[in-house]
């Protein structure tokens, strides 16, 4: 099983960039990279996909090094907004249709 | 668009009554369906995910039963529930493996 590696917490002030990394030593040939947000009281919230080294989109950054055993989520410019849970999920366990998700890292954005 | 609605939003129970809590799925078809439960302040736990009509997988052995009785409805159900069943349930669609899945709004029960 592709077992994530997150910190559990993570501090920082708005308009700083946040790089959150996630552990993956065994990720599969397979799997994808996929990280979301939550927000309390709500459903968790797609950022960004990836397979192999960067993806970028409207909202963050993924860099994923050629051994694919991390991955690194990059926020630009954080506001007190970005104030979430974010969770690493790796490829899909067991037969390919569950889903699993970690504890994830609880960001906090300082004003 | 595909859309998934999830109710209610909120519901207080009291010990040993029965628990019903539906999703539907809008604009999609096939697609693989969760439950998830987050307790306060902690990770979310998945429950029972389906890739179909009638199959179910379950995740932990509790009093807790899924159903699955139609394309895009996953029902989430107990006969008696127990203080240890508070918390806030989520219900989520993918198409399979390595795509984004959706989440509803949650449902946040508390078994008093």
């Amino acid at each position: 099983l592709a077992k994530t590696t997150q910190p559990i917490s993570m501090d920082s002030y708005e308009g700083q960039e946040v790089n959150i990394t996630c552990s993956h030593n065994n990720i599969a040939t397979n799997d994808y990279i996929t990280w979301y947000q939550q927000f309390p009281s709500q459903g968790p919230r797609f950022i960004i996909q990836g397979y192999k080294t960067k993806v970028t989109n409207e909202v963050a950054s993924l860099f994923i090094p050629a051994d694919r055993k991390s991955s690194t989520l990059s926020l630009p410019r954080v506001s007190l907004s970005d104030t979430a849970v974010y969770y690493c999920l790796v490829g899909f366990f067991v037969n390919n249709n569950d889903m699993r998700f970690g504890a994830g890292t609880r960001l906090t954005v300082k004003p | 668009s595909q859309t998934i609605h999830q109710w209610p939003a909120t519901l207080v129970q009291p010990v040993g009554s029965p628990l019903s809590l539906e999703c539907t799925v809008e604009g999609t078809s096939n697609p693989n369906l969760y439950w998830y439960r987050q307790a306060a302040g902690r990770g979310l736990q998945l429950l029972f995910y389906s890739v179909g009509i009638g199959q179910i997988s379950s995740e932990v052995p509790q009093n807790l039963s899924a159903s699955r009785p139609q394309d895009r409805q996953f029902i989430l159900s107990s006969k008696k529930l127990l203080l240890s069943d508070s918390g806030f349930y989520l219900c989520a669609w993918s198409h399979g493996s390595n795509t984004e899945a959706f989440f509803g709004q949650g449902t946040r029960l508390t078994v008093v």
